[in-house]
């Protein structure tokens, strides 16, 4: 079974309206976090956003929000008035585990959304 | 804050050669690296983590007599692709964890720019 789920190959939006882009996770850990990554077209990965497992508030950065629902293991990410710049890959991606400070785990992504902007 | 870079952004090599990508992370230490291989239009795959003074762990599947890391200082990881084939053909990405000391976030991965890799 797939660790990270993102249903939507691709979207297009138009400028300034909010988007959502879907993520769901399977887990059988208590502690893990969630990241939402933006790839445009030059490969550069782009942090945007965290949510911890145990984070009790959405985490919002900027016009980006997480849309954290537990139970139902979902992660989708809000973007608010969209702008053009916005445009290219996202990928979730979570890392499972509890960092002990002893070593770190890599990230298990999505197989991304395409997002397209348009005017 | 938190600037990984790659070197070098893209290489063309011939068959049975071998390629050396470095990772470095300019602005904080990084105890753990993680390299990273991505086809077109797929998603990321994680290769191996990267461990400062120590051997590198790899993932499933990833031959590490073929994709040797090393590891050697605090901001510094280099992947080795020897004797590359067409097949090793693809983007090359590393990450490098800041254990939160320069967002204050936790497991925070941060990327270079990648590396794309053609081996004719």
């Amino acid at each position: 079974a797939q660790k990270i789920t993102q249903t939507q190959p691709g979207m297009f939006v138009q400028e300034k309206e909010a988007v959502t882009l879907d993520c769901t996770y399977d887990t059988s850990d208590q502690s893990y976090g969630l990241f939402w990554y933006k790839q445009p077209s030059s490969g550069e990965m782009i942090f945007l956003i965290y949510q911890g497992s145990y984070d009790e508030q959405n985490a919002t950065e900027g016009r980006y929000s997480l849309n954290f629902q537990k139970a139902r293991k979902s992660a989708n990410l809000v973007i608010s008035a969209s702008q053009l710049g916005d445009s290219a890959m996202y990928f979730c991606a979570m890392r499972e585990g509890k960092y002990s400070g002893g070593g770190a785990d890599g990230l298990t992504f999505g197989k991304g959304t395409h997002l397209i902007i348009q005017p | 804050g938190a600037v990984v870079s790659q070197h070098p952004s893209r290489v063309i090599c011939k068959s049975g050669t071998s390629v050396k990508i470095e990772c470095r992370s300019l602005d904080f230490q990084a105890t753990t690296m993680f390299w990273y291989r991505q086809f077109p239009k797929k998603s990321l795959m994680l290769m191996a983590t990267s461990n400062e003074g120590s051997k590198a762990t790899y993932e499933q599947g990833v031959e590490k007599d073929k994709f040797l890391i090393n590891h050697a200082s605090l901001t510094l990881s280099t992947l080795t692709v020897t004797s590359a084939h067409p097949e090793d053909s693809s983007f090359y990405i590393c990450s490098a964890d800041d254990r939160g000391g320069i967002t204050g976030l936790p497991d925070t991965q941060y990327f270079g720019p990648g590396t794309r890799l053609t081996v004719l």
